[in-house]
């Protein structure tokens, strides 16, 4: 089973719109990370938030943490068409084995 | 630096055929992961190496799938016969250490793979 859930599972928004994307996962963690897959590439880290920490800022990406409720939120704020892509929130164990959701994909119309 | 490079960026076989795929992680990672995304799902988890040594392969589907790590350095990934359900995209990323403290992966651009 998934350890984090993402919805909504699309969105799309205009250029200029901020973008929204929460997820949930279901144990304990140390950390959660997003990641962003752009059509035909790799996965790309984006941002990493530690278990003790509540809100995190990387440019234009705002990422929220309730351990509490055991989610996240991503926010892509000013998007924009290159922000087209699927992101994925994971969380890691003790190895390092990252564990994702099933991904929101976002399409940035100009 | 180079990063995680993968071989072949897509492979389109029939059912039954053998596929190989390659995955060189960056110089001087132990670690080193392959993951897949089946299409629309998510992605999953398949194993994970340090150095040579299997750390972790719950994630392998069955015994159709076959990994390797000689010597540490790059891994190979076979499905043998492969079967309509492999098509999907395998990722290989690789990190320094592992343990509690993070480590960020770093992923390679991965492999398409099509079961005709």
């Amino acid at each position: 089973s998934q350890q984090g859930e993402e919805d909504p599972q699309a969105l799309s928004i205009q250029e200029g719109e901020n973008a929204t994307m929460n997820c949930s996962y279901k144990t304990s963690i140390n950390n959660l990370q997003w990641y962003r897959q752009n059509s035909g590439r790799g996965l790309v880290h984006l941002i990493l938030i530690r278990s003790n920490e509540r809100e995190k800022h990387s440019g234009r990406l705002r990422v929220t943490l309730d351990t509490s409720k055991k989610s996240s939120s991503l926010l892509i704020t000013a998007s924009r068409a290159a922000d087209t892509a699927s992101y994925f929130c994971a969380t890691t164990d003790s190895w390092g084995k990252l564990q994702f959701g099933a991904g929101t994909q976002v399409v940035v119309t100009p | 630096e180079a990063g995680v490079t993968q071989f072949p960026s897509h492979s389109v076989i029939e059912k039954g055929q053998t596929v190989t795929l390659r995955c060189d992680p960056i110089s001087g990672h132990d670690n080193l992961y392959w993951y897949r995304r089946v299409m629309g799902k998510e992605i999953k988890f398949l194993l994970h190496f340090v150095k040579e040594s299997k750390q972790d392969e719950s994630g392998m589907p069955n015994n159709r799938f076959l990994a390797e790590r000689t010597g540490g350095t790059y891994s190979t990934l076979k499905v043998q016969p492969a079967e309509l359900e492999d098509s999907g995209v395998y990722f290989c990323a690789s990190s320094q250490e592992s343990g509690d403290s993070y480590n960020e992966q770093f992923f390679g651009p991965g492999t398409r793979l099509t079961v005709l």
